[in-house]
C-alpha cells in the first residue's frame, strides 16, 4: 500500500528564514516522489520531482530512502511562497498519485 | 497550449440524484485521472484512464463510475448522491506514460443538499 504523511498541518515562518516541509512515505518498492503546490484561487502544479533533482523557486527536496523522506527545503522564504503544500508518490506502474494531506505554509512580512 | 478544462465549475444537487462531470485533457495528452478533494480526507484518487480503459481505480464505491472518449475527453458520473459526496473533483491529464507529471484542472466543486 502507498501512504504519505505531512505531519504539519500548518507551518508559519518569517520572510528571510528557512522553511522546511515535512513528508514521509511508505511504499515497498521505488517510488517517484513529487511535490505539488497551490497557490491561493489557482490550479494544483507541479513544483517538483525527485527524478530530476531540479531546484525549483528556490525549493529543493531529496529522496532519503533509508528514512523514507522526501522533505522540501528553501533557505529563504518569500512572501509568495505563501501557499499548500503536498507531497505525492506515483508506485510503479498504477499510474496514480497518493497525496499527503498537505501542508499550508504561511511566510510573513 | 490550453489547460485542462472542467465542467461544470460548480453544481449543486440534492440527494439521491445523479451527476456527470467533465473533463477536457490537454491536447496529445492521452491519460485523465480524477480526484476528490475534501477538507477532511484531502486529495484522494479515484480512477485513471488512458485510451479509453480504465486503468486503475481507487477505493470508492460503484457509484462513482467513468469513461473516456476516443478524444480523450473524460466524464465521471456519481449515482445515488450522498451528503458526504459534496467536494472539490479534480481532473488531471498527462501522456500517461510511468510516473508523467500530471496537469491539474481548476475542478468541479459539487454541493449535495
Amino acid at each position: 500500500a502507498q501512504r504519505v504523511t505531512q505531519p504539519e498541518k500548518l507551518l508559519s515562518v518569517f520572510k528571510g528564514a528557512p522553511v522546511e516541509l515535512k513528508c514521509n512515505y511508505s511504499y515497498s518498492g521505488s517510488p517517484e516522489l513529487f511535490w505539488y503546490v497551490q497557490y491561493s484561487r489557482q490550479r494544483l502544479q507541479l513544483l517538483l520531482r525527485h527524478i530530476s533533482r531540479e531546484s525549483i523557486k528556490g525549493f529543493t527536496a531529496d529522496l532519503n530512502k533509508g528514512e523514507t523522506s522526501f522533505h522540501l527545503k528553501k533557505p529563504f522564504a518569500q512572501e509568495e511562497d505563501s501557499a499548500m503544500y503536498y507531497c505525492a508518490l506515483s508506485g510503479g506502474s498504477n499510474y496514480k498519485l497518493t497525496f499527503g494531506k498537505g501542508t499550508l505554509l504561511t511566510v510573513n512580512p | 497550449k490550453a489547460g485542462v478544462t472542467q465542467t461544470p465549475r460548480y453544481l449543486i444537487k440534492t440527494r439521491g440524484q445523479q451527476v456527470t462531470l467533465s473533463c477536457s485533457p490537454i491536447s496529445g495528452h492521452r491519460s485523465v485521472s480524477w480526484y476528490q478533494q475534501t477538507p477532511g480526507q484531502g486529495l484522494q484518487f479515484l480512477f485513471e484512464y488512458f485510451s479509453e480503459t480504465q486503468r486503475n481505480k481507487g477505493n470508492f464505491p460503484g457509484r462513482f463510475s467513468g469513461r473516456q472518449f476516443s478524444n480523450s475527453r473524460s466524464e465521471m458520473n456519481v449515482s445515488t448522491l450522498e451528503l458526504g459526496d459534496s467536494a472539490l473533483y479534480l481532473c488531471a491529464s498527462s501522456s500517461g506514460t510511468e510516473h508523467n507529471e500530471q496537469f491539474f484542472g481548476p475542478g468541479t466543486r459539487l454541493t449535495v443538499l
